[in-house]
């Protein structure tokens, strides 16, 4: 793996309730990436980021924000998840534009 | 809006067959990425394919890049159990944001021995 870690790796939650994931890298990418990947839909951009305190939405990013203070850490939270937030999350990381993207190994996260 | 179509979705073989696995589009791409995602791990990149004609072998696996830049195609020879998993193509349109990959939904691939 490219020094990429996602915590937690499993979760179970009810609706209602706050959930933040983090992601952290050793890399020093300048770029990382919040997906969630479903049955069907493959893998969606939820939320992205091209430096400290610089994000920008993806593809599926209602319900869903972000933060990063620091290079090395990129936390998604859902405020109030949903049963619909039920899937698996996968953190990924690039040095720049145009780059292939490393993967964390994923959190599974179900709300009940 | 799916930009990448992959096919087949699923496929099922056996030990020592060959296969090929396709991803289409209708827009120009700069580039092409192939990733490999085994159950429990996140994708892991196989190869990136640029140039249109391009031919990258890795092993048993063969990637080409359209000459227009608008297909790939992943040929597996010989495959084998440890070919298993999800295949997945994506890559960046010439006409969007170089920031964001488009993914194509995966083709899963089951070898059995």
């Amino acid at each position: 793996d490219a020094g990429i870690t996602q915590s937690p790796r499993h979760k179970v939650t009810e609706t209602g309730t706050p959930v933040t994931l983090r992601c952290h890298q050793t890399e020093n990418h300048r770029y990382m990436y919040w997906y969630r990947q479903d049955p069907g839909h493959g893998l969606r951009l939820i939320h992205y980021s091209y430096g400290v305190k610089d994000t920008d939405k993806g593809e599926v990013s209602d319900g869903y924000s972000v933060s990063r203070s620091k290079t090395e850490d990129f936390l998604l939270t859902l405020e109030s998840a949903t049963s619909s937030q039920t899937s698996v999350y996968f953190c990924a990381i690039t040095q720049g534009q145009d780059q292939p993207q490393h993967f964390g190994d994923g959190t599974r996260l179900s709300i009940l | 809006t799916q930009l990448l179509e992959q096919s087949p979705q699923f496929l099922s073989i056996q030990e020592g067959e060959n296969l090929t696995v396709y991803c289409n589009s209708s827009s120009v791409f700069s580039s092409l990425q192939w990733y490999r995602q085994e159950p429990g791990e996140g994708p892991v990149l196989l190869v990136t394919v640029v140039t249109g004609g391009e031919v990258k072998k890795l092993k048993r696996l063969t990637f080409q890049f359209g000459d227009a830049r608008k297909d790939s195609s992943l040929h597996i020879t010989a495959a084998q159990p440890g070919d298993t998993g999800l295949y997945l193509c994506a890559g960046f349109p010439r006409a969007g944001n170089n920031r964001k990959l488009i993914w194509g939904l995966g083709t899963s691939l089951a070898v059995n021995p």
